[in-house]
């Protein structure tokens, strides 16, 4: 079974400051990582994924995430925060057996962007 | 190239009615998925289908939910004797196959309403 914990249901930073979304993962085998951004009354957008590789990965709109097997981790930065940011971020975690887009959600966490 | 397109945007049922959710994937999309998104909660898998069969429907409640994809128009996914419980967001999303190369595109949602 897998499972998803995102720390902090909401989060909030000034404009131009870094942003740090925290979330943890429990797979058995493997896992695939992603994280959604979802803008109110719309459906989730992908913002990147880890599959294999390079445990650095670099999105859209400037976030990006390491993968860190130890700490089972997969943390969303972004260096400067911009109020388009203002959303709510979803990690997910699927796995290489089974269903690989079959995904189990994180229950979120809002960001709000102030001035 | 449109997106994954859902209809109707908002739904309001009186309880005891049937809602019926439409979705039809991507272009050149042949695997739905439906989820489920409770108030302040991330997105629940309900079910996973290809053309014509249901691969997955582990997360489907064992009562009253359905869902089909026909060889010919959009995914359904059908609701009946509509319960204050059902109140919530549903998301059907598409991919183009079930790798991890192959992640899934959400549609706006539906907004069910039980009243």
């Amino acid at each position: 079974a897998q499972s998803v914990t995102q720390l902090g249901s909401h989060v909030s930073v000034s404009e131009g400051a870094l942003v740090l979304l925290r979330c943890n993962y429990s797979s058995s085998v493997p896992p695939y990582l992603f994280w959604y951004v979802q803008y109110p009354n719309q459906g989730l957008q992908l913002l990147l994924k880890y599959t294999t590789g390079a445990t650095l990965v670099k999105g859209i709109n400037g976030f990006e995430a390491e993968f860190k097997k130890s700490e089972t981790s997969f943390h969303l930065t972004k260096p400067s925060a911009h109020m388009s940011d203002a959303a709510e971020y979803f990690c997910a975690v699927s796995s290489i057996t089974g269903t690989a887009s079959k995904l189990t959600f994180g229950t979120g966490t809002r960001l709000q962007v102030t001035l | 190239n449109a997106g994954v397109m859902q209809n109707p945007r908002h739904l309001v049922r009186r309880r005891g009615q049937e809602a019926r959710l439409r979705c039809s994937p991507m272009k050149g999309h042949s695997h739905v998925y439906w989820y489920r998104q409770l108030p302040e909660e991330g997105l629940k898998f309900m079910v996973y289908l290809q053309k014509e069969n249901i691969i997955d429907e582990s997360g489907m409640p064992k009562e009253r939910f359905s869902a089909e994809f026909p060889k010919e128009g959009p995914s359904i996914l059908r609701i009946q004797q509509v319960v204050r419980g059902d109140s919530a967001a549903y998301f059907c999303a598409s991919s183009p196959g079930q790798g991890y190369n192959s992640p899934l595109h959400f549609g706006n949602g539906t907004r069910l309403t039980v009243t």
